[in-house]
């Protein structure tokens, strides 16, 4: 059972425009969420996290809310640039410090 | 630092053949990840080593799948024998006693494609 559920395989947004990526997760253990973001032919790469003790994390163009009450978070960006289409991926890690990956999204921003 | 390497990055092989792929990890990192990742199911952790030590391999499929690492600067995951369903692309990450707040360093990835 997938304990990090992106329920959006795709996502598709105007340059300019705000993108919003969310994440559901069931485990109550967690207690850092991470996103990355994965290009075609590369691994993926860490964007931003966020600690379970915050509800808000923002870096630049990119900001992490988490909602622990609904087990949800979600990531904005702002505005939305054609660099920014990729897969995003939701992780989250728990006091095994392992990451436990959602199955992602492809945000698609068009010109 | 050169990041996390992988080889080969592209592997095409015959159904029941054995496969190698191969990973370094950046100097210093003494957490080892294997991570598969298809349609489906997105990026699964295969296992996860601690100081060459494998701490989690429940993710590993079955048998047919093996995972090593001899020393801190090498690993191997083994396929034998492969299958059609074997088909994916096998990440390797690595990190500082698998710290998660700044999350792994992947490789590019091997694309195994089982024929």
């Amino acid at each position: 059972d997938q304990q990090v559920k992106q329920n959006s395989p795709s996502l598709s947004v105007q340059e300019g425009r705000i993108s919003i990526l969310n994440c559901d997760y069931t485990n109550s253990m967690f207690d850092y969420f991470l996103w990355y973001k994965k290009y075609p032919a590369e691994g993926p790469t860490f964007l931003i996290s966020i600690s379970s003790i915050k509800d808000k994390n923002e870096d630049g163009r990119f900001t992490v809310f988490l909602n622990k009450s609904a087990k949800h978070l979600s990531l904005h960006i702002v505005p939305s640039q054609p660099g920014d289409s990729a897969v995003y991926f939701c992780a989250a890690s728990g006091s095994a410090r392992q990451l436990t990956f959602g199955s992602g999204t492809q945000l698609t921003v068009l010109p | 630092d050169a990041g996390v390497i992988q080889s080969p990055r592209h592997e095409v092989t015959e159904m029941g053949q054995e496969v190698t792929l191969r990973c370094k990890p950046i100097s210093g990192h003494n957490s080892l990840f294997w991570y598969r990742q298809t349609m489906m199911r997105g990026l699964e952790l295969l296992i996860y080593f601690n100081n060459n030590v494998p701490i989690d391999d429940s993710g590993m499929p079955e048998d047919r799948f093996s995972a090593k690492m001899p020393n801190a600067s090498f690993s191997t995951l083994k396929i034998q024998p492969s299958e059609p369903r074997d088909s994916a692309v096998y990440f390797c990450a690595s990190s500082y006693d698998g710290v998660a707040v700044y999350g792994y360093t992947f490789g590019s990835g091997t694309r195994l494609t089982v024929v």
